[in-house]
């Protein structure tokens, strides 16, 4: 069993529509992570919640609301995607934000989302 | 400019050799964690090792190896006895911290093939 889960694998969605990805930790982590990949393209971080408390938002557009209600379940609501939203979203943990640098990020196997 | 450098876009390797993939990195913090993932084409990012700034020696693990110069901000993988279930994309990624915070920054990967 992974360690984090990510739900729905897969999501086609058109531009009008609103979905929600999830992900879930069970490694008792207090960090959490949500990352673009996009072909050809090195990750892209979006978001970072520290003990459920958002930490980093790299400039994000306003269509992706991110929601951590607490340390093990993080949401990514979706709302008016385009066409270039279509990536795999990865959505990682790691024990602590501020911790040491050799914590290792742990990864969900990620959403592959296409919008039409 | 990167700070994450994989010059390999694709390597191949004849199953049971050696193959060494590149990363060369930048950071002017003297402290820092390197680590190298593996994603298979079904998407899950899986951490394989992980070498600090301050380690003396190189990080193993299993047929892992991290080869760690850290005059010329390169480290290396290195996968001894290839096997076909090793093919898949390879990320290194840097963790440091800057500006106050703490960042994972990826490379654009290298596709690696392992032929029979």
């Amino acid at each position: 069993e992974t360690g984090v889960t990510q739900t729905p694998r897969h999501l086609v969605m058109g531009m009008t529509n609103k979905k929600s990805l999830k992900c879930e930790q069970h490694l008792g982590h207090n960090a959490m992570y949500w990352y673009k990949q996009s072909a050809k393209k090195p990750l892209e971080l979006m978001f970072v919640y520290n003990f459920k408390e958002q930490t980093e938002n790299n400039s994000v557009p306003s269509r992706f609301s991110p929601e951590c209600p607490n340390s093990s379940h993080l949401f990514l609501h979706l709302h008016t995607l385009q066409p270039e939203d279509s990536a795999l979203y990865l959505c990682a943990s790691s024990q602590d934000y501020w911790g040491q640098t050799n914590q290792p990020q742990h990864f969900g196997d990620g959403t592959r989302l296409s919008i039409l | 400019a990167q700070k994450i450098t994989q010059t390999q876009p694709g390597m191949f390797v004849q199953e049971k050799e050696a193959v060494t993939l590149d990363c060369t990195y930048d950071t002017s913090d003297p402290s820092y964690g390197l680590f190298w993932y593996k994603q298979p084409s079904s998407g899950e990012m899986i951490f394989l090792i992980y070498q600090g700034s301050y380690d003396q020696q190189n990080a193993t693990e299993g047929r892992y190896s991290l080869n760690f110069q850290k005059a010329r901000k390169s480290a290396n993988l290195v996968i001894s006895a290839s096997q076909l279930g090793d093919s898949a994309m390879y990320f290194c990624a840097m963790r440091e911290l800057t500006s106050g915070t703490y960042k994972y920054i990826f490379g654009t990967g290298t596709r690696l093939k392992v032929l029979a």
